[in-house]
């Protein structure tokens, strides 16, 4: 089955400690993998995709398929990273863009 | 452009009655979907439709149905609301998808069913 984990509910850190934000999936074939950002008082909104390789406000994520995870990384953490943050997987046998979302994981950063 | 619009903002219901959620894109996009976001569940996908008269379900549609006539609107009807339907109802569209597929969201429906 194809599934999203994110084992943790609420991750809070200091200004300036490094975050970690973990993503789990299970996926039968190769997975497109999204983070997705929602901060307060706004929508969501799409923060990286794993086939860009890319770093968006300092975040990156690397797939490792070994694992099966995509974990979500950032050096040094701003208040501004506060936010709901959801892993998604592409999934579905036909090309439809359905998304699979994790449970989603709330980052609290204090000053 | 506006992106993605829904309507209403809030709504409260008494169980057993209907309403539609709106929803509107404008940009031109095939492919829109229905979301329900529950605490501590993540989003769940209600319905989706790929253009204009194809719907198809997602993983949760018990109580709900959809309609597609335009490329543009998305409505999301509820016939009997229940306390289960109790959510924040998000709707998004994105462009044909592939590896950089990106769904934009609208700013979601918060329901309450008393």
């Amino acid at each position: 089955a194809q599934r999203v984990t994110q084992p943790e509910k609420l991750l809070s850190v200091f200004k300036g400690a490094p975050v970690e934000l973990k993503c789990n999936y299970s996926y039968s074939g190769s997975p497109e993998l999204f983070w997705y950002v929602q901060y307060s008082r706004q929508r969501l909104q799409l923060l990286l995709r794993h086939i860009s390789r890319e770093s968006i406000k300092g975040f990156t994520a690397d797939l490792n398929k070994g694992e099966t995870s995509f974990h979500l990384k950032k050096p040094f953490a701003q208040e501004e990273d506060s936010a709901m943050y959801y892993c998604a997987l592409a999934g579905g046998s036909s090309n439809t863009g359905k998304l699979i979302f994790g449970q989603g994981t709330t980052l609290q950063v204090k000053p | 452009n506006a992106g993605v619009t829904q309507t209403p903002k809030f709504r409260i219901l008494k169980i057993g009655q209907s309403m539609t959620l709106q929803c509107a894109q404008d940009m031109n996009h095939n492919y829109m979907y229905w979301y329900r976001q529950d605490p501590g569940m993540g989003l769940k996908l209600i319905y989706y439709s790929v253009g204009a008269g194809i719907t198809d379900k997602g993983e949760v549609p018990n109580g709900y149905n959809v309609s597609r006539s335009t490329t543009e609107d998305f409505p999301l009807r509820l016939e009997l609301a229940a306390p289960s339907q109790t959510s924040v109802y998000f709707c998004a569209s994105s462009y044909p998808p592939g590896s950089y597929n990106e769904q934009f969201f609208g700013p979601g429906t918060r329901l309450t069913v008393l």
